[in-house]
């Protein structure tokens, strides 16, 4: 059965302090991974996709990586507005359609 | 671009009564998903639409959920009758390839 972990299920920074994030990952047949953002009260918000173990992509602050078991979110001198639960999610080959498979997320807490 | 609609986006009901969801998905994509979203976990599969044909409804309670997605576009959720650990966000997501848009969700109170 396909898991996702994500950890720390809550980490707080202070402004320009930067860390990562980690999503752990079990699954048969990896079609892809991939990073939302989700703010209190509303729905995720893509940040990312992640294909092959070795991949980078970044965005403004964030970068993402992928390994074999697991990818990586590294912050890069937060910023307040960077507060935010961070999803991960696998998509699985052995799926009838593209449904992903979410981690339960890390809540990012960025004090000034 | 406009993005997935949802309505409404909060509903507080007490058990047993029954309740609807809309989603209005991206223009374009065929492919429709509805996730329910416990508080402190992150969202699960209900079941997929691709155009107007169901893919996937294995984790969908189907004694008490339905859902169907007419003319390959606007889609309803329905849960009758609820109980209470329905009690969570509904979302809608659409997509045109691996990538998925969501919506704002509804948030679901059941007394």
């Amino acid at each position: 059965e396909d898991q996702v972990t994500q950890s720390p299920e809550a980490l707080r920074l202070q402004e320009g302090e930067s860390s990562s994030l980690n999503c752990s990952y079990t699954v048969s047949g990896l079609r892809g991974l991939f990073w939302y953002r989700q703010d209190p009260g509303k729905g995720p918000e893509f940040l990312f996709t992640l294909y092959s173990a070795g991949e980078e992509k970044e965005k403004e602050r964030l970068k993402a990586t992928l390994t074999k078991k697991e990818s990586f979110l590294h912050i890069t001198a937060p910023k307040p507005e960077d507060s935010a639960t961070y999803l991960c999610a696998v998509q699985a080959y052995s799926n009838s359609g593209y449904a992903l498979n979410f981690g339960k997320g890390t809540s990012l807490l960025v004090t000034p | 671009e406009a993005g997935v609609a949802q309505s409404p986006r909060y509903k507080i009901i007490e058990k047993r009564q029954s309740v609807a969801f809309w989603c209005n998905p991206i223009s374009g994509h065929a492919t429709l998903y509805w996730y329910q979203q416990i508080l402190g976990q992150g969202p699960k599969l209900l079941i997929q639409f691709q155009n107007n044909g169901v893919v996937d409804d294995s984790q969908l309670p189907k004694d008490r959920f339905s859902a169907e997605r007419l003319k390959g576009v606007d889609s309803t959720l329905k849960i009758q009758p609820a109980k209470l650990e329905d009690s969570a966000v509904y979302l809608c997501a659409s997509s045109a390839g691996f990538e998925q848009f969501f919506g704002p969700g509804t948030r679901l109170t059941v007394l």
